[in-house]
């Protein structure tokens, strides 16, 4: 069975601070994709990466950056000098190639509270 | 802006009553999922439709069924509602599927509540 566990539940920080949200998962499969989603207060999740299990290399994105290690089964997901409009819950999320199609399983989300 | 947009937005109904969610899809999308979110948790899978027939499950009962029409918009019905029903539901559409494109596109969703 697939598990995202996303041990933060909230996180507040001051703009401009650096932040990570940490990821663990479990999965059975060799090959398996990962996500990362942020959901703002009007309720849609808005896609921010995919990543598949054998392309281990960090990736980084304008502020933001991901840091996936299949050693430790955990994908982070870093914000760089963070602004008020981060503020999200964020979910990280799994999905087994076997499984057909868009089945992902979430974790339980980090609730990021910049504050100006 | 998605494209993917769900009605209601916000509704209430009671105990043992039915309800039917809707979706339209983002234009050029052929394949829809339904999420049901509960407060404070992230969302859960319920099932999938691929160009009108179910294409994968989640652990939910068959109370829970859908449709998706020609047009690829979608219908979640949820029959005989109980009080932990109550949650936000999420539609998300893709063009085939999202392991292949990478994303899912989703709409704001319909929250639920059961009294």
């Amino acid at each position: 069975a697939q598990k995202v566990t996303q041990a933060q539940t909230e996180i507040s920080v001051v703009e401009k601070e650096d932040v990570t949200l940490d990821c663990v998962y479990e999965t059975r499969d060799t090959t398996y994709y990962l996500f990362w989603y942020k959901q703002p207060p009007s309720g849609e999740l808005v896609f921010l990466i995919r990543r598949n299990s054998f392309d281990e290399q960090n990736e980084i994105s304008g502020r933001y950056s991901w840091n996936f290690q299949k050693s430790t089964s955990s994908f982070n997901f870093t914000i760089t000098a963070s602004q008020v409009v981060d503020s999200a819950v964020y979910f990280c999320a799994l999905s087994e190639a076997i499984n057909a199609g868009n089945m992902l399983t979430f974790g339980g989300g980090t609730r990021l509270m910049v504050k100006p | 802006e998605t494209g993917v947009t769900q009605s209601p937005t916000h509704l209430i109904k009671t105990r043992g009553q039915q309800v039917t969610l809707r979706c339209s899809s983002q234009s050029g999308h052929n394949t829809v999922s339904w999420y049901q979110q509960a407060l404070g948790q992230g969302p859960q899978f319920i099932f999938q439709y691929y160009r009108e027939e179910e294409n994968g499950r989640g652990n939910f009962p068959p109370r829970f069924s859908g449709l998706q029409f020609p047009n690829y918009s979608s219908e979640l019905n949820v029959n005989a509602l109980e009080l932990d029903d109550s949650a936000l539901y999420l539609c998300a559409s893709s063009q085939r599927l999202a392991l292949d494109t990478g994303e899912l596109f989703f709409g704001e969703g319909s929250r639920l509540t059961v009294l």
